[in-house]
């Protein structure tokens, strides 16, 4: 059964906003941190930031001034956004759940969602 | 440039043992736990280890990790050709305040 369900947009201009929204299935929302983690074609993991029920972030400091991360702890959702994004912006974005106590510890993950930047 | 330094590309023949490495620095192998992922091709990343050793609910025991210093290493024994996937270590980084990953290893069973 799905646990993370994402979607949000799969194509954009760039100077556009990317908009990614995850909605949560399993377990207590208010337990875990939920992350996002993108993935460039042919690449490896980026994860871009974090945010638990509280609304308490971390990001990743090459992405900070772009990402706004955001939870709807009434619909059990947290969604990301990324501010003027250009080709190398393009890439798998994935939802993911973490441990609140070991943060790299993600235990369940949305299916992806690909975004393409491109004008 | 990953913040987790990983061979990019390991092999061995079926039924045979591999190791992958991960190599970090203090604020972040050294001092927090890891936790080793594998991704199959077209899929999302799948938890194998936390915190060091332990292995995630469903992995089998040919799956191990172990953790020196400011270094790291997964073990895959009795290699099948189901294992040939991307391998990614990651851990908190002290420093920058988030996860970081290593730039994932390509497993080749042959």
């Amino acid at each position: 059964q799905v646990q993370l369900q994402q979607w949000g947009a799969g194509l954009l201009k760039p100077s556009e906003t990317l908009s990614l929204t995850c909605a949560v299935y399993v377990g207590t929302f208010n337990d875990y941190y939920w992350s996002w983690i993108r993935q460039p074609p042919g690449k490896g993991l980026e994860w871009i930031g974090e945010i638990n029920h509280s609304g308490s972030t971390n990001h990743n400091p090459s992405l900070k001034s772009r990402v706004t991360i955001s939870v709807d702890t009434s619909k059990n959702q947290f969604s990301l956004k990324l501010t003027s994004v250009t080709a190398a912006d393009t890439a798998v974005y994935y939802c993911a759940r973490a441990n609140p106590e070991r943060r790299s510890m993600m235990d369940v993950w949305g299916k992806g969602t690909t975004v393409t930047v491109s004008s | 440039q990953s913040v987790l330094t990983q061979p990019p590309s390991v092999s061995a023949a079926p039924g045979q043992k591999v190791t992958i490495s991960c190599s970090g620095s203090s604020s972040n192998i050294g001092n927090n736990y890891i936790s080793w992922y594998q991704q199959l091709p077209g899929t999302a990343p799948k938890l194998l280890i936390y915190e060091n050793d332990k292995r995630f609910s469903g992995i089998p025991d040919r799956f191990s990790g172990s953790k020196s210093g400011t270094s790291a290493t997964l073990g895959i024994t009795g290699l099948q050709t189901g294992d040939e996937a991307d391998y990614y270590c990651g851990t908190w980084d002290s420093s920058l305040s988030g996860v970081v990953f290593g730039g994932g290893t390509k497993l080749t069973v042959l």
